[in-house]
């Protein structure tokens, strides 16, 4: 099974601020690489897939990158509704995995 | 519009069955992969099990190997997973997702397995 091992585990940011998020494969997942955003009570959106393809309608302040086993998720400038947690999921082994998440919030 | 739609959750004690179900419209359901993906209280997104268009394929958690059964109706555009010998530890917000890198979401169904 691959671990995907996101960090930080949480982050206190101030809008405005530029985030980027980490996310680690113990092994090559290629770029078969997912982001996800989850708000509280709601089902999780993706945000990237392919490591770097942002998902329809979703703003230009979100950009992913990395292949192999590093990945990385930017926000340029956070919004107020970008405070969330964010998940990675690899998509080229089975068992599909995910990391445990990035809980990004509000200096 | 694209949309998925589970139902099915519910109480339900140690050791009992549910089945799960996933509606999908908008698209040619037959043409993608689908996903059963799970969040308990307060923790983080688990993949539980998945199956190829056609439905020749499947694929399984080992936490959940030997107990869910996925399948799905093309000619119905629906989604099913039988949840056998349920445990605690199977609580839950049960989600589908769409395709191998999950583009569209249900809203999810909650299963609650308490005595």
């Amino acid at each position: 099974e691959i671990v995907m091992t996101q960090s930080p585990a949480a982050l206190s940011v101030s809008p405005g601020e530029r985030v980027t998020l980490s996310c680690r494969a113990s092994q090559s997942v290629s770029s078969n690489l997912a982001w996800y955003q989850q708000t509280p009570g709601q089902a999780p959106r993706l945000l990237i897939y392919d490591a770097s393809t942002r998902a329809t309608g979703i703003p230009a302040r979100f950009s992913g990158s990395g292949s192999g086993t590093e990945f990385t998720l930017t926000i340029s400038s956070l919004q107020s509704e970008d405070f969330a947690v964010y998940y990675c999921q690899q998509y080229n082994n089975w068992p599909r995995t995910f990391g445990q998440g990035t809980k990004v919030e509000i200096k | 519009e694209v949309q998925l739609s589970e139902s099915g959750g519910g109480l339900v004690q140690p050791g009992g069955s549910l089945r799960l179900s996933c509606a999908a419209s908008g698209f040619t359901f037959s043409s993608y992969g689908i996903y059963w993906v799970r969040q308990a209280p307060g923790k983080g997104l688990e993949w539980v099990s998945a199956i190829s268009g056609s439905g020749d394929n499947t694929y399984y958690a080992d936490s959940v190997k030997g107990r869910f059964t996925i399948s799905r109706d093309n000619s119905k555009n629906t989604l099913y997973l039988q949840m056998n010998s349920l445990r605690a530890d199977d609580t839950a917000v049960y989600y589908c997702a769409k395709t191998w890198y999950m583009d569209v979401w249900g809203k999810g169904t909650t299963v609650t397995v308490s005595s």
